[in-house]
């Protein structure tokens, strides 16, 4: 029930299209869910995050949209560019409790020039 | 604003050898996290402190791993003796958490690449 499953494992885009990708969770509890971006060599950073009391989050080309009856989330990712290509998690964690962040599988993300 | 600072980046020992990991946090975070990352895969967290109190270890190998944060502040973590399967990334992170500022955000440093042969 702490596992929050992330697809696609890859994925391969154009610049400039849209990169789409999926996460679930099982635990109800969980009211907190970020995205992290990871490059070769280094640790994830902070990319967006969202509660569930809005459907939708959007900062620059990367939303949120966030479907809390389905318990699904996802990032999509507008106008992708070369300098996008990393590795993506979704996590989620129980806001007040702790901060535990519990990670998805990761997706490797490819933009094509 | 320094980052989250962890040394050495990289380490390759012997399984059934010892090691050892250390991270400096930024600073005037209260909250430490260690998380594991096998290749492929998502972190997976082995200890959170808050200040010098060990918040959530329920996934930490306490036979073969620890961890401390004597004064609040660095942190190191420690494997013996080591396992091939404890080949991964070591990663650790801070975050600003306290009951005056609840900034939920952490900030992870570049991790540590541990190989066992």
């Amino acid at each position: 029930q702490q596992q929050v499953k992330q697809s696609p494992q890859s994925l391969i885009v154009q610049k400039g299209g849209i990169s789409i990708i999926n996460c679930a969770y099982e635990n109800t509890a969980f009211d907190y869910f970020p995205w992290y971006q990871q490059f070769p060599g280094k640790g994830p950073a902070l990319l967006i995050a969202i509660r569930p009391d809005v459907s939708e989050k959007k900062e620059g080309r990367f939303t949120i949209s966030f479907n809390k009856s389905a318990k699904q989330f996802s990032l999509h990712i507008m106008d992708s560019q070369p300098g996008d290509s990393a590795t993506y998690f979704c996590a989620a964690s129980i806001f007040m409790r702790a901060q535990k962040l519990v990670f998805g599988q990761g997706t490797r993300l490819t933009i094509n020039p | 604003e320094a980052g989250v600072a962890q040394s050495p980046r990289y380490k390759i020992i012997e399984k059934r050898q010892s090691v050892a990991f250390w991270c400096n946090p930024i600073s005037g975070h209260a909250t430490l996290y260690w998380y594991q990352q096998i290749l492929g895969q998502g972190p997976k967290l082995l200890i959170q402190f808050q200040n010098n109190g060990v918040v959530d270890d329920s996934q930490l190998p306490k036979d073969r791993f620890s961890a401390e944060r004597l004064k609040g502040v660095d942190s190191t973590l420690k494997i013996q003796p080591a396992k091939l399967e404890d080949s991964a990334v070591y990663l650790c992170a801070s975050s600003l958490k306290n009951h005056q500022a609840p900034t939920y955000e952490q900030f992870f440093g570049p991790g540590t690449r541990l190989t066992v042969l």
